[in-house]
């Protein structure tokens, strides 16, 4: 069966600071990765996604993943955190778009 | 481009009644899937519907339902309402059909709030 796993339920990391989110997955075939993130009261905003090809992936606001087929993962990371960026951040998997299995979510502080 | 919309934002039932909350996907946008959110469940998929049929339903009792309408807008109904159903409900659109491999991506709205009482 399709599984997600966030170890990290909560981090807090200071303002400016890089960032890196774990994702593992299990899937039995090649997946489709996603990291959402979600403010307080908001919907779900789509970051970064990765079907194939280069393994490494870039998204919005300075995001960027890295797809690694021999452990499982599909990190997330940002070289410097800003304020705005604490919300929670929830990594997906799934064959194409529809019937996506969530992670449990990484909730982001930022200390200033 | 206007976004995906959902209304009610907020709902308060109390148990034994029925909701129905509704969404409205990205013009164009011929799929619509529904999610639940919950503090210990996280997101969970409930069904999706393309082109007025629900092509994928997740692990919920029968309880929850829905629709698609022929102009793409959903709608999901809940009937008797528990306490355990209190929930994010968040709908999402994507554009094509994603049986074979595709780049598709969902857009997720802000979702309903219900709560039951």
């Amino acid at each position: 069966a399709q599984s997600v796993t966030q170890p990290d339920i909560h981090i807090t990391v200071s303002e400016g600071a890089s960032l890196e989110l774990r994702c593992n997955y299990s899937y039995g075939a090649t997946p489709y990765l996603f990291w959402y993130v979600q403010s307080p009261g908001q919907g779900l905003q789509l970051l970064l996604k990765y079907f194939s090809g280069d393994t490494l992936v870039q998204g919005i606001k300075g995001f960027e993943a890295e797809f690694k087929r021999s452990q499982s993962s599909f990190n997330l990371r940002k070289p410097s955190v800003h304020w705005s960026d604490a919300a929670e951040y929830f990594c997906a998997v799934g064959k194409g778009a529809q019937k996506l299995v969530f992670g449990q979510g990484t909730r982001l502080t930022i200390n200033p | 481009k206007a976004g995906v919309t959902q209304t009610p934002r907020y709902l308060i039932k109390t148990r034994g009644q029925q909701v129905t909350l509704s969404c409205s996907p990205i013009s164009g946008h011929r799929s619509v899937s529904w999610y639940q959110q919950t503090p210990g469940q996280g997101l969970q998929f409930l069904f999706e519907y393309f082109s007025e049929t629900q092509r994928n339903k997740g692990n919920f009792p029968g309880r929850f339902s829905g629709r698609q309408f022929s102009n793409s807008r959903s709608e999901m109904n809940v009937s008797t309402l528990e306490l355990g159903d209190s929930a994010l409900y968040l709908c999402a659109s994507s554009k094509l059909r994603a049986e074979r491999a595709s780049t598709d991506t969902q857009y997720f709205g802000p979702g309903t709030r219900l709560t039951v009482l």
